[in-house]
């Protein structure tokens, strides 16, 4: 069955502080892996794609990672802000078919 | 550049009463459309997909449907809401034939009383 699992469903940091995210997935066949953020009442925007042969890929103080053996993958986040308060959505590409994790809500507090 | 576009982004519904949601999408052809509903603390549930006019893919039995009457508009329906189709609804679409990034709107908050 294809799954999507992220850790932990929810996490308060202060502002400044560093955090990571986490992804595991069971999907077959796989073809790419994206991170979204979705701020409060709004709709999800993509953050990062990872595909198989990818490790890391940056976008501004957010890096993503892929381990394609374990199949996980991770969200850091560094020297957070408050505008960094929002759902950070995995979304596991099979194909034309997509596996949506459940969400890990993050509230940054000054 | 593509936008898309759904409204409204707020509706308060009496229980039996009819919906229409509405998402076009601009600067792209022949996208794949979707529709989501998003409940509080749970991930996003597919409901209908469809890869061209007419054609509607429904993902779960339910109280809603879905149509596209153009290229680029897709709408979702309800003849009579029930209190369980409150929540967050978000149309997206999807180029390179189903397997780009996928796009989403601003979303619909709907509350049935």
């Amino acid at each position: 069955k294809n799954q999507v699992e992220q850790s932990p469903q929810s996490l308060i940091i202060l502002e400044g502080k560093n955090c990571t995210l986490q992804c595991n997935y069971t999907v077959s066949p796989f073809s790419n892996l994206r991170w979204y953020k979705q701020d409060t009442g709004r709709g999800p925007v993509s953050l990062t794609i990872m595909t198989f042969s990818e490790n890391t890929k940056s976008n501004g103080r957010y890096t993503a990672t892929l381990d394609a053996d374990t199949k996980q993958s991770s969200l850091h986040i560094t020297a957070s802000q408050l505008s960094d308060s929002a759902s950070y959505i995995c979304v596991v590409s099979a194909g034309n078919k997509l596996v949506f994790g459940a969400g890990t809500i993050l509230r940054v507090k000054s | 550049s593509q936008t898309i576009h759904q409204w409204p982004a707020t509706l308060v519904q009496p229980v039996g009463s009819p919906l229409s949601l509405e998402c076009t999408v601009e600067g792209t052809s022949n996208p794949n459309l979707y529709w989501y509903r998003q409940a509080a603390g749970r991930g996003l549930q597919l409901l209908f997909y469809s890869v061209g006019i007419g054609q509607i893919s429904s993902e779960v039995p339910q109280n809603l449907s879905a149509s596209r009457p153009q290229d680029r508009q897709f709408i979702l329906s309800s003849k009579k809401l029930l209190l369980s189709d409150s929540g967050f609804y978000l149309c997206a679409w999807r180029g390179n034939g189903g397997v780009g990034e996928l796009f989403f709107g601003e979303g619909s908050r709907l509350t049935v009383l």
